[in-house]
């Protein structure tokens, strides 16, 4: 299995500023993802985080709004840019090892003001 | 359809009963088929981990997988209170457009003292 961390566990940003957030894997990993949970909903997948190369972002998210960082195999990063309070969310990362499973992040919990 | 339908919940048990979770899906390309335990203000954890049909056991953990019926189910033996939180069906496999991965909504389940 892979242990992720994520910095920071939580913060509270101001309308219009931005936000990064690292993703750390233990161990080498094929692939990385980027989650936004809603409260009380489920997952929602931002992009896949490509090594070496732009990641690859899902319907309704855009590089500009949620640009991401790959630069090696075990470490990742998300900015939300220009924030607004519908950006309050749980921002998970995720990695994927040889099998089909992934693993979890503990999150990043962002308050907007 | 949606690709995974999970009932929401929320799903209240005394302490001790057998809890049934159940998920079911559309994309026959699905092999590898998981449960996530996600405790409240938590990243989900990895619980349960299934190739193709069959069944897993571990602890009080059984998962079951219908491959013919499209059905997966995660039971919990002498459930415990420490067992109240959101369990997530995920499935995954490979199909004409790649590699596809899809999480359930999660089932809300509380354990009463």
């Amino acid at each position: 299995s892979a242990v992720i961390s994520q910095k920071p566990s939580r913060d509270i940003c101001q309308r219009g500023t931005s936000l990064t957030i690292q993703c750390q894997v233990d161990s080498q990993v094929t692939m990385m993802f980027w989650y936004r949970q809603q409260p009380g909903q489920s997952l929602t997948l931002i992009a896949t985080a490509n090594q070496g190369s732009e990641a690859t972002y899902e319907s309704g998210f855009v590089i500009d709004k949620f640009p991401i960082s790959r630069p090696n195999l075990t470490f990742s990063t998300l900015t939300v840019s220009n924030m607004s309070p519908e950006d309050s969310s749980i921002y998970l990362c995720s990695a994927r090892q040889y099998t089909d499973t992934q693993y979890f992040g503990p999150g990043t919990r962002l308050t907007v003001l | 359809q949606k690709e995974v339908e999970q009932d929401p919940g929320p799903l209240s048990v005394p302490e001790g009963a057998i809890v049934s979770l159940n998920c079911t899906y559309s994309n026959s390309a699905f092999q590898y088929f998981m449960w996530y335990r996600q405790y409240s203000r938590k990243g989900p954890e990895l619980l349960m981990y299934t190739y193709s049909s069959g069944n897993k056991e571990d602890g009080r953990f059984t998962a079951q997988v219908d491959k013919s019926s499209k059905y997966i189910s995660l039971f919990i033996r002498d459930s415990q209170p420490s067992d109240s939180a959101t369990y997530l069906c995920a499935m995954s496999g490979r199909d004409n457009y790649g590699q596809n991965f899809v999480f359930g909504p999660g089932t809300r389940l509380s354990v009463l003292p």
